[in-house]
């Protein structure tokens, strides 16, 4: 079964501050296949990232994803106040997976 | 702009059917090249993958649910509707629907755009 493990659980930060979160899948993913979504309270997600690195459109150019074979990165340049939510990643290798989230607060 | 819209019971009795429709509005499944897919979020966790398929009947499901999933779509209304049988308190879920970005012939990616989600609850 390929599992994707997402870290930190939770990441606490300040507005103006880089996050960098972390995704590892439990087989090497093929042509890079990962997708980041950024998911807010009571909204459904909405795609950031596809292809390990190619940003979706309309996403500001402060969300960025780099990695490739099982470890993969979304780096968040400097915060928004808006930026504060849920990310998952989600592998679509084999099968679709998504990770279990990483849930970015406010310090 | 392509929107996508849930549609259906938020109650189901446990063993029934699960029955949600999604509409499609701002372009067309049958001109797509797309996949339509399902994707559910029980309270409070994780996000899961139920099951996609082509306007030329081509499907895919999750291993764990394929059993008791059944996808259809009507391309006249531009909808697509999601069967999930034999409900238990498991499946208790917000339900998206979202279009499935194809990637080539049987290959499918990411999700975009998502619906707003309904809520749906297996409860006696």
């Amino acid at each position: 079964e390929f599992v994707l493990t997402q870290s930190p659980g939770t990441l606490s930060l300040s507005p103006g501050e880089r996050a960098t979160l972390s995704c590892r899948a439990s087989q090497s993913l093929n042509n890079n296949y990962l997708a980041w979504y950024q998911q807010k309270p009571g909204q459904a997600p909405r795609l950031l990232i596809y292809g390990a690195s190619s940003r979706a459109s309309g996403i500001p150019d402060r969300f960025s994803g780099s990695g490739s074979g099982t470890d993969f990165t979304l780096t968040i340049s400097r915060l928004e106040p808006e930026d504060f939510a849920v990310y998952y990643c989600q592998q679509y290798d084999t099968s679709r997976t998504f990770g279990p989230g990483t849930h970015l607060e406010i310090k | 702009q392509l929107q996508l819209q849930e549609s259906g019971p938020g109650l189901v009795k446990p063993s029934e059917t699960l029955s949600l429709t999604c509409t499609v509005s701002g372009g067309s499944i049958s001109s797509s090249s797309h996949y339509w897919g399902w994707i559910r979020q029980p309270p409070g966790k994780g996000l899961e993958w139920v099951g996609s398929r082509h306007h030329n009947g081509i499907t895919f499901a999750n291993p764990s649910l394929k059993s008791r999933v059944a996808i259809s779509i009507d391309t006249s209304k531009d909808q697509f509707s999601l069967k999930l049988t034999s409900v238990t308190a498991a499946d208790t879920a917000v339900y998206y629907c979202a279009r499935h970005i194809s990637m080539g012939r049987f290959k499918i990616g990411w999700f975009d755009p998502w619906g707003q989600g309904t809520l749906v609850t297996v409860s006696p």
